[in-house]
């Protein structure tokens, strides 16, 4: 079953806008991740944040979780085209090896 | 630094036919593998994992199997592929062992279809 639902399902913006995309989840979490994968490649880990962490920052990244809520947000600033990729979150239960990923926000970033 | 290798990256099979995709990692010992697929526009179903040589463990019930014949090789098998079964099959592996604040690094994917 699915942990991680993001939301928006896609999201297309223009270049310098912020993006911000959000993602829910079911059960108690070790930590959340934050994966971006572009079109046909394989995905690459953009960051983590712990259960007992409210907010993580990474160059033009900022997430954020809100375990009461069971939600996280992930904002990219100052988009860029680059930025054109699908975004999926996972989370870790912390027992089982294991991740489970969402379906993913597609962003599109107009120049 | 750590590598993966998938291989082959795209294969066209007819139905009722085998499969075998394979999965290597560099630079690493003793690494968790993970295989998945990703249907188109979808997210990831996790198929496969394996905390260790000849330890296999799978997530979903299919016509699909996997084997870790040695500690950084990963094939994942089917004696008779289905029309269900194309997809993008990631193979990923993570340094932690017991799993705790595990990080997955990918492979760049193979594309299969059945056809």
């Amino acid at each position: 079953s699915q942990q991680g639902e993001e939301d928006p399902q896609a999201l297309s913006i223009q270049e310098g806008e912020n993006a911000t995309m959000n993602c829910s989840y079911k059960t108690s979490i070790n930590n959340l991740q934050w994966y971006r994968q572009n079109s046909g490649r394989g995905l690459v880990h953009l960051i983590l944040i712990r259960s007992n962490e409210r907010e993580k920052h990474s160059g033009r990244l900022r997430v954020t979780l809100d375990t009461s809520k069971k939600s996280s947000s992930l904002l990219i600033t100052a988009s860029r085209a680059a930025d054109t990729a699908s975004y999926f979150c996972a989370t870790d239960v912390g027992s089982n090896y294991k991740l489970t990923f969402g379906k993913g926000t597609l962003l599109t970033v107009n120049p | 630094s750590q590598t993966i290798h998938q291989w082959p990256a795209t294969l066209v099979q007819p139905v009722g036919s085998p499969l075998s995709l394979e999965c290597t990692v560099e630079g690493t010992s003793n690494p968790n593998l993970y295989w998945y697929r990703q249907a188109a526009g979808r997210g990831l179903q996790l198929l496969f994992y394996s905390v260790g040589i000849g330890q296999i463990s799978s997530e979903v019930p299919q016509n699909l199997s996997a084997s870790r014949p040695q500690d950084r090789q990963f094939i994942l098998s089917s004696k008779k592929l289905l029309l269900s079964d194309s997809g993008f099959y990631l193979c990923a592996w993570s340094d932690r062992p017991g799993g705790f604040e595990e990080t997955q690094y990918f492979g760049p994917g193979t594309r299969l279809l059945v056809l």
